[in-house]
């Protein structure tokens, strides 16, 4: 069974400071992925990863970054948290031979005040 | 214009209703489709792949309609466990990257 895990199920942090999420899968993927979720707007990408040290702006990734130095783990870093970075954020590894499924972690529910 | 798009819902059926549901998408080249399922405070898991030629997993079928661009569920004998969420999601053309739609509110009644 695949299996990811992120470092939080649930976060409180002050406007202005720096976070990390943490995203680590067990099952070699070599793509991994953060998504932020907010009512009536669906999953929206952040970034993404093929594989070690190789990253991808997703749809919005102003005011986050990624880093990737392991392949099993993907952390997204909010480098001067703001209110409107409150959300659930979802991690997710695929294997891009297998059957495109992506695996998803529990989620962080940010809450920025 | 949103890559995928859902109807928000709520459903509310009864048990042992049939639903169905669709999602159109917006990008002609796109190649996967899926629908994913989420339950309340949990994370998407995954439901179904749909194929071209439609395809079919219990008392679930998923159809693909290449020129107007949707993708549809039907579920047949709904459960009360078939309460939840379901995502429509399409692949970009750049085939690693996956647009999701924002969810259809599925409620299943005694």
């Amino acid at each position: 069974d695949v299996k990811v895990t992120q470092s939080s199920r649930y976060l409180v942090k002050r406007t202005g400071e720096k976070v990390f999420l943490e995203c680590v899968q067990d099952m070699d993927h070599e793509n991994m992925f953060w998504y932020r979720q907010d009512p009536g707007l669906g999953l929206r990408l952040i970034y993404f990863s093929y594989d070690v040290k190789m990253k991808e702006k997703g749809d919005i990734p102003e005011g986050y970054s990624v880093s990737r130095e392991k392949k099993e783990r993907f952390s997204l870093i909010l480098e001067s948290a703001s209110t409107n970075q409150t959300s659930m954020y979802l991690c997710a590894s695929r294997n891009p031979s297998g059957r495109d499924e992506q695996y998803f972690g529990p989620g962080t529910r940010l809450t920025v005040t | 214009r949103k890559e995928v798009e859902q109807d928000p819902g709520p459903f509310n059926v009864p048990e042992g209703a049939t639903v169905a549901f669709n999602c159109t998408y917006s990008n002609s080249a796109s190649q996967s489709f899926f629908w994913y399922r989420q339950d309340c405070r949990k994370e998407p898991k995954l439901l179904m792949s749909v194929y071209s030629s439609g395809n079919e997993d219990g008392r679930f079928t998923a159809q693909l309609n290449r020129a107007s661009q949707y993708i549809s569920l039907l579920i047949r004998d709904s459960k009360l466990s078939d309460s939840a969420t379901y995502l429509c999601v399409v692949n970009s053309d750049n085939f690693n990257k996956f647009y999701f739609g924002s969810g259809t509110k599925l409620n299943v009644k005694p």
